[in-house]
């Protein structure tokens, strides 16, 4: 697609439920980062896709989070026994790696997640 | 540690101003700079990239500019309008990594 989409746009939760996140992003991005941003605050780096390249997770808050790529493409962030500090916006982002330089990142409009 | 920093974190000016926002960074090896604008509620969006080998790119009212041994970049504003009206993200890909480094943000309101 032209963009990058995520989906659902809006979601809400009781706490304890699980939940999944989705990311297309722009269709030959070798990168895809994860990001959340809790209200007024900045934006937390949370898991990095780089080809076939092991993911780096080191920004995942707990063992709750994980993240999958399936075919280089689309993934899917899995929030486990949602919290209610997990509330946020999660932002995907995709990018064009080349060999000795990165293009800019593509953002997408997020997904806002409220546990209740 | 490779760190952003934006400063100021909060500026408001009369519509019809130039202004100059300021990221700064840690580590002079840099892949490139992006700066980003996020309205309330809203995804991101590139306003303008820079890479490493670059000193400015201009796009429209916009000019940003990049000072690699300084550890500097500026996003000028020419002839600020209330759609301006949000927050401006610096952000930093370094050399080792990959990760995309965000600074705190500058929050802008310009007045009618």
């Amino acid at each position: 697609g032209a963009g990058v989409s995520q989906s659902p746009s809006n979601k809400v939760t009781e706490k304890g439920k699980d939940v999944e996140l989705r990311c297309d992003p722009i269709s030959g991005h070798t990168a895809l980062y994860w990001y959340r941003q809790s209200l007024g605050q900045g934006l937390e780096f949370l898991i990095y896709f780089q080809g076939n390249s092991a993911p780096d997770k080191s920004g995942l808050p707990s063992d709750r989070f994980s993240a999958e790529r399936t075919g280089g493409s689309v993934s899917t962030l899995t929030i486990q026994r949602t919290q209610q500090e997990d509330s946020a916006v999660y932002l995907c982002a995709s990018s064009f790696t080349g060999n000795s330089y990165t293009y800019g990142y593509t953002f997408g409009s997020g997904t806002r997640l409220t546990v209740v | 540690k490779q760190e952003v920093t934006q400063i100021p974190a909060a500026l408001s000016v009369p519509e019809g101003e130039n202004l100059v926002l300021n990221c700064s960074f840690t580590d002079s090896a840099i892949y490139n700079l992006q700066w980003f604008r996020q309205d309330p509620g809203k995804g991101l969006t590139s306003l303008l990239l820079i890479q490493s080998s670059q000193r400015e790119q201009t796009s429209g009212r916009l000019n940003a500019s990049l000072d690699k041994s300084s550890g500097r970049s500026t996003l000028y504003i020419a002839a600020s309008q209330p759609g301006d009206s949000a927050t401006y993200l610096c952000a930093v890909i370094y050399n080792a990594g990959n990760m995309l480094t965000f600074g705190g943000g500058t929050r802008l309101m310009v007045k009618p």
